[in-house]
C-alpha cells in the first residue's frame, strides 16, 4: 500500500514568510501532483511532476525521487495562499492522496 | 470558457434513493474524472474516462455507485441505494490530454447529504 504523508498538518506564517510543504511517499510514482483547497472548497491543480522542479509565479514544486520526497515552496507568502494544499502520488492508474497542509497567512 | 460544470451543487436525499450527480467538462477535454472528498478519508479518486469510455473504475466503493459518460460533454455519477456514510462532496475534473499524468481542472463540487 502506498502511503503519502504530509507535513505539518497544520501551518501559519507571517505575510512575507518563505514557506516549505513536504510531502513524502513509499512507492515508487509516475508522478506527483500537487493541489491547492481554498477556503470555499475549491480545488487547483498547481503542479504535475516527475522530476526535478517547476516553478509558476511564487510556488516551487521539487521532486526527490531517490528519497521519495516532494516539496511545494510559497516564496512571499500572502493571506491568499492560505488554503489547504494536497499531494497526490501517482502510480499505475491510482492517486495516492495525503491528508493536506492547512496553511494560514496572517498580515 | 465557463469551466467544468457540476449541478446540483447541493444535494440533501433520504437513505434509500437514488442521487445522480452531473458533469459538463471543459469543451475539447479528453479525460474527466470524479473524485469523492470526506473528512475521514479525504480525497479519492473514483473513477476516469478517456474519450467517454471508462478507464479505471477500481476505486468505485461498492456496486451502489456506477458512473456513465454518454458523451464528450456530459457524464453522469449515481448512487442507488444512498446511504448516510455515502455524504460527501463530489467533484468532477476534466483534462485535455488522456490518462491521469496531466493538469486537471476541477469542478465547484457537489455537497451530498443522506439522511
Amino acid at each position: 500500500k502506498n502511503e503519502v504523508e504530509q507535513s505539518p498538518q497544520n501551518l501559519t506564517a507571517q505575510e512575507g514568510e518563505f514557506i516549505t510543504i513536504n510531502c513524502s511517499y513509499s512507492v515508487g510514482i509516475s508522478a506527483l501532483h500537487w493541489l491547492q483547497q481554498h477556503p470555499g472548497g475549491g480545488i487547483v491543480s498547481l503542479f504535475m511532476l516527475s522530476s526535478g522542479k517547476k516553478k509558476h509565479g511564487r510556488l516551487i514544486a521539487t521532486i526527490n525521487i531517490q528519497e521519495k520526497h516532494s516539496s511545494l515552496h510559497i516564496t512571499a507568502s500572502h493571506p491568499r495562499d492560505s488554503a489547504v494544499y494536497i499531494c497526490a502520488d501517482l502510480t499505475g492508474n491510482q492517486f495516492y492522496f495525503g491528508t493536506g497542509t492547512s496553511l494560514t497567512v496572517i498580515p | 470558457d465557463a469551466g467544468v460544470i457540476q449541478s446540483p451543487r447541493h444535494e440533501v436525499t433520504e437513505m434509500g434513493q437514488e442521487v445522480t450527480l452531473r458533469c459538463k467538462p471543459i469543451s475539447g477535454h479528453n479525460s474527466l474524472f470524479w473524485y469523492r472528498q470526506t473528512m475521514m478519508r479525504g480525497l479519492e479518486l473514483l473513477i476516469y474516462f478517456n474519450n467517454n469510455v471508462p478507464i479505471d473504475d477500481s476505486g468505485m466503493p461498492e456496486d451502489r455507485f456506477s458512473a456513465k459518460m454518454p458523451n464528450a460533454s456530459f457524464s453522469t455519477l449515481k448512487i442507488q441505494p444512498s446511504e448516510p456514510r455515502d455524504s460527501a462532496v463530489y467533484f468532477c475534473a476534466s483534462s485535455l490530454f488522456g490518462g491521469l499524468g496531466n493538469e486537471q481542472f476541477f469542478g465547484p463540487g457537489t455537497r451530498l447529504t443522506v439522511l
